[in-house]
């Protein structure tokens, strides 16, 4: 079945830094890619997303484009702030439909000033 | 919009005791998911249901897990009888049945079990 495959962390950046966070997945058809953040204490929010291949999804300055010829997912962000700090976790659309998500083991950000 | 409403926020019981969490999806979404988060097995899918109906529970660990779904706006998640094991952080989350499947996510019932 379909199943993503994140970098694992933890990542620790300073205020500023470029961010990169791998996201690989195995797919028949053409899944939806995702990308949400669990901030502190939270629920998951959808960050992104991009439903085909070579979208880009963007939001709050980060940044993925959907590959399909590397089948990858990777969430980028030019300049990292402490706000940024939280766990992302890549999803796609499950085998045989989209009525369920299949999601990474999440990537822990941690941005210190 | 207010959002997928969970309830209680924090619970702490006795191994043994009946547990029973709640949540309310936001209005009009016709679908719904009940997720358990630990350090240990990450993010895991127990069960969902469309229009009120359980569509897959291969996710709920062992019978003293059960799922409900009333009406459209209410679900339970009971464990009955609660085992330490079963601390984690129960999400729930709905999406409508039109658009590009995001799922929104409510803030989640910390569960502790002594």
């Amino acid at each position: 079945g379909n199943s993503v495959t994140q970098m694992e962390g933890p990542v620790t950046l300073s205020e500023e830094a470029f961010l990169t966070i791998n996201c690989t997945y195995t797919a028949t058809g053409y899944p939806s890619l995702f990308w949400y953040v669990q901030y502190p204490g939270e629920g998951l929010q959808l960050l992104l997303k991009a439903t085909k291949a070579d979208d880009k999804g963007s939001n709050k300055g980060f940044e993925a484009t959907y590959r399909k010829e590397t089948t990858s997912f990777h969430l980028e962000k030019g300049s990292v702030q402490v706000s940024d700090s939280a766990v992302y976790f890549c999803a796609l659309t499950s085998q045989g439909g989209s009525e369920k998500l299949v999601f990474g083991k999440g990537t822990k950000l941690t941005v210190n000033p | 919009d207010a959002g997928v409403i969970q309830s209680p926020r924090h619970e702490v019981t006795e191994m043994g005791q009946e547990v029973t969490l709640r949540c309310k999806p936001i209005s009009g979404h016709d679908y719904l998911f009940w997720y358990r988060q630990t350090m240990m097995r990450g993010l895991e899918l127990l069960i969902y249901f469309n229009n009120n109906v359980p569509i897959d529970d291969s996710g709920m660990p062992e019978d003293r897990f059960s799922a409900k779904m009333p009406n459209a706006s209410f679900s339970t998640l009971k464990i009955q009888p609660s085992e330490p094991r079963d601390s984690a952080v129960y999400f729930c989350a709905s999406r409508p049945s039109t658009g590009l499947y995001e799922q929104y996510f409510g803030p989640g019932t910390r569960l502790t079990v002594t």
